[in-house]
């Protein structure tokens, strides 16, 4: 029962332009929400977050989007940079729990 | 700031024998980790949660007397694979809970491969 899913397994997007990258979840009581980006054999490193109050967070290049009532969250990453090539997840929590749930990734290849 | 670590960042080990896996939060306190298995283009998979002087709280069909986990202090925690197998391999990454408590850093991980 895979509660956070990205259907999307890869992506691939000129440079300069937009990624988007998608993540739905089933859990209604999910209510922070983590983006994290990860390269080959090294651990995940934050990227962005986002609480269940707000539909809407930015951070420099990158700003998530959240809409509850679809249970759908989308980062979109502008502009691409071939850097930001790497495997992206989103992660989800529930109240209190403070443990995360990985969706199944999807990796970004920004085209030069 | 922030900086988790893992030793070893790999290790072989012969089938059978155990093998033991540290997370460290290098500049600040981490009272809970929490500790991740990952196979090949799969997700991250949580296998347990460590809190610092009590008992880890496994996730569903994780055997706990397999992966012995170890919280001695508000710095450390241990993952031991006792008489791991082959499909022990895997790769094994810790993280921390920050100061906010949706915070969590991720150590770089540790590739096990057992022969």
């Amino acid at each position: 029962d895979q509660q956070v899913k990205q259907n999307s397994p890869s992506l691939s997007v000129q440079e300069g332009r937009i990624s988007i990258l998608n993540c739905d979840y089933t859990n209604s009581m999910f209510d922070y929400f983590l983006w994290y980006k990860k390269y080959p054999a090294e651990g995940p490193t934050f990227l962005i977050s986002i609480s269940s109050i707000k539909d809407k967070n930015e951070d420099g290049r990158f700003t998530v989007f959240l809409n509850k009532s679809a249970k759908h969250l989308s980062l979109h990453i502008v502009p691409s940079q071939p850097g930001d090539s790497a495997v992206y997840f989103c992660a989800a929590s529930a109240e209190g729990t403070y443990k995360y749930i990985f969706g199944t990734g999807t990796r970004l290849k920004v085209l030069a | 700031g922030a900086v988790v670590s893992q030793h070893p960042s790999w290790v072989i080990c012969k089938s059978g024998t155990s093998v033991k896996i540290e997370c460290r939060s290098l500049d600040f306190q981490a009272t809970t980790m929490f500790w991740y298995r990952q196979f090949p283009k799969q997700s991250l998979m949580l296998m347990a949660t460590s809190n610092e002087g009590s008992k880890a709280t496994y996730e569903q069909g994780v055997e706990k007397d397999k992966f012995l986990i170890n919280h001695a202090s508000l710095t450390l925690s241990t993952l031991t694979v006792t008489s791991a197998h082959p499909e022990d391999s895997s790769f094994y990454i810790c993280s921390a809970r920050g100061p906010h408590p949706y915070e969590q850093y991720f150590g770089p991980g540790t590739r096990l491969t057992v022969t």
